[in-house]
Parts: C-alpha cells; structure tokens; sequence
C-alpha cells in the first residue's frame, strides 16, 4: 500500500461508546496531523506529531484523545462524544512540521454520533 | 492569527471556460499560500503551492497568482474540463506547517 490510509472509512457511534480511528501512513514522513472536517466550514487542525511527539493540541476536548506510537501510525480514540463532533475526520503527513510543504490526506474516517 | 477568507463558495462554468477563486488572508507574516482540490470521498490533494518569492506560478492549465500587498491570492483554472469539479480549498501559513485553511468553493463544469 501507498499513501495515507484511514480506518474505518464509516462509523456511527451513541452518545456513551468508546471508538478507535486509526491512520497509517507508507511514505516515510515524520508528521502526522488529524485534522476535522464539517460542513461550510474551514479544515480544523487538532493534533499535530512530529517524531511521534505531540506538537500542537489546538484546544481540543478531552473526549478525544490521540496517540502516536510511531512515526508510521497515528490513532485517534473516542469516548462519550456529543452529536456535533460528527464531522470527517481527516489524517495527513508531511515530511517534517518545519518544512512548509505538502500535505498528503488520507481519505477521512466519516464520523456519524447518535 | 492568521485568518483566510475564500470566495465564491459556489462556481458554475461550462466546459472549456476558465474558473477564478480569490482567497484573502490576514498576517503579512504568511509566507506559503497552498491549493487542495478534494473530490466526493477523498481527502484534499494538493494542486499547487506558491512561496511569497513568487508572484505567479503555473502548472499546465492551473495557475496562482499572489498579491502580498493586497495579501490576496487567486487560482485560476484554464479550459476547464467536467473532472476538474470539486471542491478546492486555498490555506495560508508563516510556517511549521500550520496551515489555516479558506472555507472552500464547490466548481462545477458542466458539458
């Protein structure tokens, strides 16, 4: 496999579930970043890992909660999440946070919340 | 912060017209203005990027121009075919990759 893959492409959880979204990336880069993606609004950025540390948490809400084992894998973990977290969940990596370049998305984990 | 505004929303053309999307952005510190295009149930993929060195950039039928004073920034798409429609995003950044991303305009191509 190349690029940015994502997992699972669909979930639907309740209000009170505890879910995984998991991203592995085949390209040799150094930064990871999970990004939210909702309707008419811009991309938000919520973590970014460089070298499997966790370098930016943009004020996001303990219910999620990331993890970055290595420089290949990234998870995002999910527990008693509320409806308007449901949005597309989109996973990146780019060779190293300091070098502005590009970013290669995965093709988002569809997040539905009961 | 940085802050990016992306218009129109919205662009219907037909086949073989050109296609214009603006971007603005706030922090004269910006210095790397990308463009993602992101088709139904894909994640965004890079076009084209532009550093404020440059002032115009092109890739065969896609083009972006930078006005640092102004701080705005355009796309511009050339004989415009039925598969360029998507969504494109412009994003701005002063670097460590922090992107901040436009709102997004959905183009349609008719044929």
């Amino acid at each position: 496999e190349t690029g940015v893959t994502q997992t699972p492409r669909h979930l639907v959880m309740g209000m009170t579930n505890k879910k995984s979204l998991k991203c592995e990336q085949h390209l040799g880069h150094n930064a990871m970043y999970w990004y939210k993606q909702s309707a008419k609004k811009p991309l938000e950025l919520m973590f970014v890992y460089n070298f499997k540390e966790q370098t930016e948490n943009n004020s996001v809400p303990s219910r999620f909660s990331p993890e970055c084992p290595n420089s290949s894998h990234l998870f995002l973990h999910l527990h008693t999440l509320q409806p308007e977290d449901s949005a597309l969940y989109l996973c990146a990596s780019s060779q190293d946070v300091t070098v502005t370049g590009e970013l290669f998305f995965g093709e988002g984990s569809r997040l539905t919340v009961l | 912060g940085e802050n990016v505004e992306q218009h129109p929303s919205t662009l219907s053309v037909q086949e073989g017209d050109s296609a214009v999307i603006k971007c603005t952005y706030s922090d004269s510190a910006s210095n790397y203005f990308p463009w993602y295009k992101q088709e139904l149930g894909k994640g965004p993929q890079l076009i084209i990027d532009i550093r404020s060195n440059v002032g115009e950039k092109k890739d065969q039928r896609i083009a972006v121009t930078l006005n640092k004073t102004a701080k705005h920034f355009s796309l511009h798409i050339t004989e415009t075919q039925p598969e360029d429609s998507a969504v494109y995003f412009c994003a701005a950044s002063n670097g460590f990759q922090k992107l901040v991303f436009g709102t997004g305009t959905r183009l349609l191509v008719s044929p």
